[in-house]
């Protein structure tokens, strides 16, 4: 089974207007971090937001915000007031577990497939 | 802010050559890295976590001896392809641990990425 899932290939959005990306995860882990990531065309991986498990409030930074909702496993994007230069892949990922001193495989990160987003003007 | 650097962002080779991407972490020291290739318009697969010291632990699938990886120092990482062949041309992104804000959301930083054409 995929551990994260984006359902959404491809999504349109009007300038000004708000998106929501979504994305599932799977993991019987107590223990982990969601995170959504934009990938322009340059290809860069630039950090948009990040979710812990045990964080009782949806995470917000600007126009991005998180909605999180544990019980079914999803962790969607939501962009407010949307922008031209918006317009990119986004990825959702999950880091699972920390265990200290446990090497290198327990940080890594299981990305999804991806949501190309698009702005109109 | 922490800044992972990669070299060259785009390289040129000819099949049966072998190309070296550098990943730097810049101002902070980085234990453990990781390797991820990308196809166009798909997502990230790790290849390997390297840690610095010791030998790179491979993602099932990927051929060791292919992709060679070298975590000699704190803050650089190596990933060699040998003999490269035009199915190799793909991106290649790193990323960098730091230990120091483990566990939150600043953990992993990624460098720019290296486009790798292989003809």
């Amino acid at each position: 089974a995929q551990k994260i899932t984006q359902t959404q290939p491809g999504m349109f959005v009007q300038e000004k207007e708000a998106v929501t990306l979504d994305c599932t995860y799977d993991t019987s882990d107590p223990s982990y971090g969601l995170f959504w990531y934009k990938q322009p065309s340059s290809g860069e991986m630039i950090f948009l937001i990040y979710q812990g498990s045990y964080d009782q409030q949806n995470a917000t930074e600007g126009r991005y915000s998180l909605n999180f909702q544990k019980a079914r496993k999803s962790a969607n994007l939501v962009i407010s007031a949307s922008q031209l230069g918006d317009s990119a892949m986004y990825f959702c990922a999950m880091r699972e577990g920390y265990v200290e001193n446990s090497g290198g495989s327990n940080y890594k990160l299981t990305f999804g497939k991806g949501t190309l987003l698009t702005v109109n003007p | 802010g922490a800044v992972v650097s990669q070299h060259p962002s785009r390289v040129i080779c000819k099949s049966g050559t072998s190309v070296k991407i550098e990943c730097r972490s810049l101002d902070f020291q980085a234990t453990t890295m990781f390797w991820y290739r990308q196809f166009p318009k798909k997502s990230l697969m790790l290849m390997a976590t390297s840690n610095e010291g010791s030998k790179a632990t491979y993602e099932q699938g990927v051929e060791k001896d292919k992709f060679l990886i070298n975590h000699a120092s704190l803050t650089l990482s190596t990933l060699t392809v040998t003999s490269a062949h035009p199915e190799d041309s793909s991106f290649y992104i790193c990323s960098a641990r730091n230990y120091r804000l483990a566990g939150g959301p600043y953990e992993q930083y990624f460098g720019p990425g290296t486009r790798l054409t292989v003809t």
